[in-house]
């Protein structure tokens, strides 16, 4: 499968845990970027990288929030101090220098 | 910021006929819009986009019209067929600013 790939696809934590998303986008791409859904809404953009460089953050994005593209390959996300707020289905796209974003499956995460 | 509002939010055809959803959106720049489709517990599927420069674009049954001057921009689906059902997300985006605001979504309903 040549598609945006996530792992894990579930996670369920206990509040003021911390997680860490990964997401492996398609490979000739440059861009990638980070969204949050949540039921019965639209896709929200948190953050965004071209290559390893990251160029815009969401006012979504708390303190708690951490994004990084070390390679401008993978990237991974990570919550600090879970809260159940941040439940959600966390989701990954990739695109090449301007063209359609391509969506990864989502990692759907449950806060207790 | 870029605000796009969606309508209708639920929408039942029968199968065969044609289906419209509609979509606003506040931000002049904007100059690109995606159209996506999400079945229950998958991803964002990009289906058809179009950009400001063009006033229409056709792919089989599915076809987006964009009225920058109103700035509002509609997906037509014709002949419709069972596994259009599914949520239908609007979005626009300014190719400068690379974050795409997605529309609240439409639940379309194919009944046989």
């Amino acid at each position: 499968d040549t598609g945006v790939s996530q792992n894990p696809r579930h996670k369920i934590t206990k509040r003021g845990q911390n997680v860490t998303f990964r997401c492996d986008p398609i490979s000739e791409h440059n861009r990638l970027y980070w969204y949050r859904q949540t039921l019965g809404q639209g896709p929200e953009f948190l953050t965004y990288f071209q290559n390893e460089a990251q160029l815009e953050k969401s006012r979504l994005l708390s303190d708690r929030f951490s994004a990084e593209r070390p390679k401008g390959s993978f990237s991974t996300l990570e919550i600090q101090r879970t809260e159940q707020g941040d439940s959600a289905m966390y989701l990954c796209a990739s695109s090449f220098s301007g063209r359609a974003q391509y969506f990864g499956p989502g990692t759907r995460l449950t806060v207790l | 910021g870029e605000n796009v509002e969606q309508h209708p939010s639920t929408l039942s055809v029968q199968e065969g006929d044609s289906a419209v959803i509609k979509c606003t959106y506040s931000d002049s720049a904007s100059n690109y819009f995606p159209w996506y489709k999400q079945e229950l517990g998958k991803r964002p599927q990009l289906i058809i986009d179009i950009r400001s420069n063009v006033g229409e674009k056709k792919d089989q049954r599915i076809a987006v019209t964009l009225n920058k001057t109103a700035k509002h921009f509609s997906l037509h689906i014709t002949e419709t067929q069972p596994e259009d059902s599914a949520v239908y997300f609007c979005a626009a985006m300014n190719f400068g600013n690379e974050k795409l605001t997605f529309g609240t979504g439409t639940r379309l309903t194919i009944i046989p």
